[in-house]
Parts: structure tokens; sequence; C-alpha cells
């Protein structure tokens, strides 16, 4: 069974900083890797995702992310965090079969001023 | 192009009792997912269809949740009777095919008393 996890729960960073958000995962087959984003009161909105071709993936409001298959990682990452970052963020997987997507845990991300 | 719509946003109701949600996918989108989030966790795939069939329900407890969506459009899903634990976000996502970038809508809060 695929499986996402993102081991912090909340990541603290001040404004102007650069920001990481960690995700691995477990899928068979060649994965297919995606980042969502969720404001309150509102649902999930797509930043990036991987498919194939170049590991480093860039993706809406300045975000990128870096695929690793040695380490089964997908970790997403802004160079200048902003406030208006401050949301939860999703990681998720689904194999190249089209199975199901399945999300992580999600991690609260806060940028303080 | 419109978003995903959902209806109701808020839902109160006692336990035993039923409720009903409907989706209204993006135009032209043949799949529609429905996902429960419950508190602090990642959304959790209840049902997929691709038009007016069901791909996987694999995750759906049959015996009191339902899904349909009548004519590849609509779709709505239904808990009858509905339990304290079914208290949770319930997100519509569409995409335009099986496994392509998903749209959600902004959910239906559902508190169970």
């Amino acid at each position: 069974a695929q499986s996402v996890a993102q081991p912090e729960d909340q990541v603290n960073v001040a404004e102007g900083n650069p920001l990481t958000v960690k995700c691995t995962y477990s899928v068979s087959g060649n994965p297919y890797l995606f980042w969502y984003v969720q404001y309150p009161n509102r649902g999930l909105q797509f930043l990036l995702k991987y498919i194939t071709g170049d590991n480093l993936v860039k993706g809406s409001y300045g975000f990128e992310a870096e695929f690793n298959k040695s380490q089964t990682s997908f970790h997403l990452k802004k160079p200048s965090a902003l406030v208006s970052d401050s949301a939860l963020y999703f990681c998720a997987v689904r194999d190249d079969a089209g199975n199901m997507l399945t999300f992580g845990g999600g991690t609260r991300l806060m940028v303080k001023p | 192009e419109a978003g995903v719509a959902q209806s109701p946003r808020y839902k109160i109701i006692e336990k035993r009792q039923s409720v009903a949600f409907w989706c209204n996918p993006i135009s032209g989108h043949a799949t529609l997912y429905w996902y429960q989030q419950i508190l602090g966790q990642g959304p959790k795939l209840l049902i997929q269809f691709q038009n007016n069939g069901v791909v996987d329900d694999s995750q759906l407890p049959k015996d009191r949740f339902s899904a349909e969506r009548l004519k590849g459009v609509d779709s709505t899903l239904k808990i009858q009777p509905a339990k304290l634990e079914d208290s949770a976000v319930y997100l519509c996502a569409s995409s335009p095919t099986a496994g392509g970038e998903q749209y959600f809508g902004p959910g239906t809060r559902l508190t169970v008393t």
C-alpha cells in the first residue's frame, strides 16, 4: 500500500528566510507526487507536481520541490518565506497505474514577521 | 473558469440522523472524487467516479455512506445514519482525467452531536 509521511506537524520560519517542508513516500512503481496548500475554511489548492523529468519542480507562489528517488523524498522549498505563506501543506502520492491519491497528515507552516 | 462548488458549507446534525452533500465539478471534468478530512489529518479518499461509473470505493463505509453521480456531472454523498466519528470536512474534487491534477471545492464541514 502506498503511504506518505510528513514528519513535522509544524514548521516555524522567519519572514525572508528559506523554508523546507519535508515529505517522504512509499509507492509501488513510479511515483506521481503532489503538494497542496490549504488555507483556513478553504479547499486544497494545487501547488506543484512531479511526474517525470527534472528532479527540481517549480510551482505556484515561488514554491519548488526536489524529488529524490534514492531517499524517496519530495521536500517542498521556498527561498524566501512570506507571512502570507502561513497555511497547512499536504504532500500526496499515487502510483503510475492511476490509483488513488494518498495524502500525508499535513504540516502547518508558520511564518513570523 | 468556475471552480468546484459544494453545498452546504456547514451542517450540524444529531447522531443517527441523515445528511446529504452536493458537489458540482468543473465543467468538462470526467473524474470526481469525494474525500473525508478529519481534523488534524490529511484527506482520505472515499469514492472516485469516472463519468457516472464508480472507479474506486474501497474506503467508503458502505453500511452508512452512499454516493451517486447521475448523468456524470453533479454528485451527492449521503450518510445514513450518522455517527459521532463522521464529524469531518467532506471535500469534493474533480479532474479532467483520472490521475490528473485535482481541483478541490471549499468543503462541507459536518458536525455530528
